[in-house]
């Protein structure tokens, strides 16, 4: 079956770590998302990628970063530049494509800082 | 930028009752997406708009979308407990893949 898996579903990250958040997809969508949601909030944009080897800063990108060098996977590490990291992550894709129109999440990943 | 803004951002209703969810957006947008989210879960999609004067339905749950005025609506029939969620549209931009939310909108259905 087709979907987007999120890996690990739980990280828990030290003062001072890095960490990367897994996205991968077999839906053969061009495009994929970072998304940051806080408690009770809505989903904030921190990369896209429209493309393989491209992808561009959302809203709040500082203290993220991606690579994009396969198709099916976007993985998202968060620095310890990023000062508040605990939130949940979800990861989306989607395809220019006019008979491909929908938009996926994975199943998200809950980040707390211990 | 697109902008997507909803409204309302928080609706209690009682069971029975219909009710609409407004979806604005700011610019010309390839597709307009409705979501449902569950408390601790992800998003689970509803439906995707394509073309002016869309309409889908899906059990009590039916949406539009005018792209003339940039709006999408979201309208509950004869709502029930289970339809309590979180409901996001979000929208796709014309140029480029960027796929931008609106805040939100938390339905609590009443007995």
């Amino acid at each position: 079956d087709g979907g987007i898996t999120q890996s690990p579903k739980y990280l828990f990250r030290k003062e001072g770590q890095n960490v990367t958040l897994s996205c991968e997809q077999n839906l053969n969508h061009d495009a994929m998302y970072w998304y940051r949601q806080d408690p009770g909030q809505g989903l904030r944009l921190i990369y896209y990628s429209q493309i393989v080897n491209d992808f561009q800063k959302g809203d709040i990108a500082e203290g993220y970063s991606v690579s994009r060098e396969k198709k099916e996977s976007f993985p998202l590490t968060v620095t310890s530049a990023q000062k508040n990291p605990t939130a949940f992550y979800l990861c989306a894709s989607s395809s220019p494509d006019i008979l491909n129109t929908e938009a996926f999440f994975g199943q998200g990943t809950r980040l707390t800082v211990v | 930028e697109l902008k997507v803004e909803q409204n309302p951002l928080f609706l209690s209703m009682q069971e029975g009752k219909n009710y609409t969810i407004y979806c604005n957006y700011s610019t010309t947008s390839d597709r307009l997406y409705w979501y449902r989210q569950d408390p601790g879960k992800s998003l689970e999609s509803l439906f995707v708009l394509l073309s002016n004067g869309a309409v889908k339905q899906e059990g009590r749950l039916m949406a539009s979308l005018d792209t003339k005025a940039r709006l999408s609506t979201l309208h509950i029939t004869a709502a029930v407990h289970d339809l309590s969620a979180t409901y996001f549209c979000a929208g796709l931009e014309t140029s480029g893949s960027r796929l931008t939310f609106g805040e939100g909108t938390q339905l609590t259905v009443n007995p």
